[in-house]
């Protein structure tokens, strides 16, 4: 029930085009869920968060859709480019539960050719 | 802020030596956690840390990991003895107490030989 699901494994998108990564969960009791974005060699950085109670966050070409009945929510990167490659992680949390403890989808590889 | 120090950046050693990996937490943080990340096995917490006080270690592996957070400045994750299985990096991560936040650092490859 901790687990987060994502998808797909790896994402190959043409310069200016809409990336979308998926992410499914199964504990209720999650009420934070951020996007991290990783290069080759770095540690992953939070991209953009959002809380179960809007069900959509934008932040310039990233945008969170979250879908509480279908326990649901992805990321779309719109007019994606060859700067946005990088390895891209889900996460859930439960303050209540578990502090600030995260748990992490498997992750997606995004390769934008140019 | 300097943002997560780790060190070292790179780490060989042989197998059965004494491993030891070095965080230092953005200041005022109040968490603290230690991920192992792996092609097989993607990010995996091992352990993390409020106001020092170790809140979950349900990740470790193993005996043969420790961690410790002897003040707000400093934590180390210990491996003895290690081996070649441990060959991973190892992310340090802190975040604020009055959000669920977390800053990762650059990362301790370690190989074990």
């Amino acid at each position: 029930q901790q687990q987060v699901k994502q998808s797909p494994q790896s994402l190959i998108v043409q310069k200016g085009g809409i990336s979308i990564i998926n992410c499914a969960y199964e504990n209720t009791a999650f009420d934070y869920f951020p996007w991290y974005q990783q290069f080759p060699g770095k540690g992953p950085a939070l991209l953009i968060a959002i809380r179960p109670d809007v069900s959509e966050k934008k932040e310039g070409r990233f945008t969170i859709s979250f879908n509480k009945s279908a326990k649901q929510f992805s990321l779309h990167i719109m007019d994606s480019q060859p700067g946005d490659s990088a390895t891209y992680f889900c996460a859930a949390s439960s303050g209540e539960t578990s502090g600030s403890r995260l748990t992490f989808g498997e992750g997606t590889q995004l390769t934008v050719n140019p | 802020d300097a943002g997560v120090i780790q060190s070292p950046r790179h780490e060989v050693t042989e197998m059965g030596q004494e491993v030891t990996l070095r965080c230092k937490p953005i200041s005022g943080h109040d968490y603290l956690f230690w991920y192992r990340q792996t092609m097989m096995r993607g990010l995996e917490l091992l352990i993390y840390f409020n106001n020092n006080v170790p809140i979950d270690d349900s990740g470790m592996p193993e005996d043969r990991f420790s961690a410790k957070m002897p003040n707000a400045s400093f934590s180390t994750l210990k491996i003895q003895p290690s081996e070649p299985r441990d060959s991973a990096v190892y992310f340090c991560a802190s975040g604020p107490g009055n959000s669920y936040e977390q800053y990762f650092g650059p990362g301790t490859r370690l190989t074990v030989t």
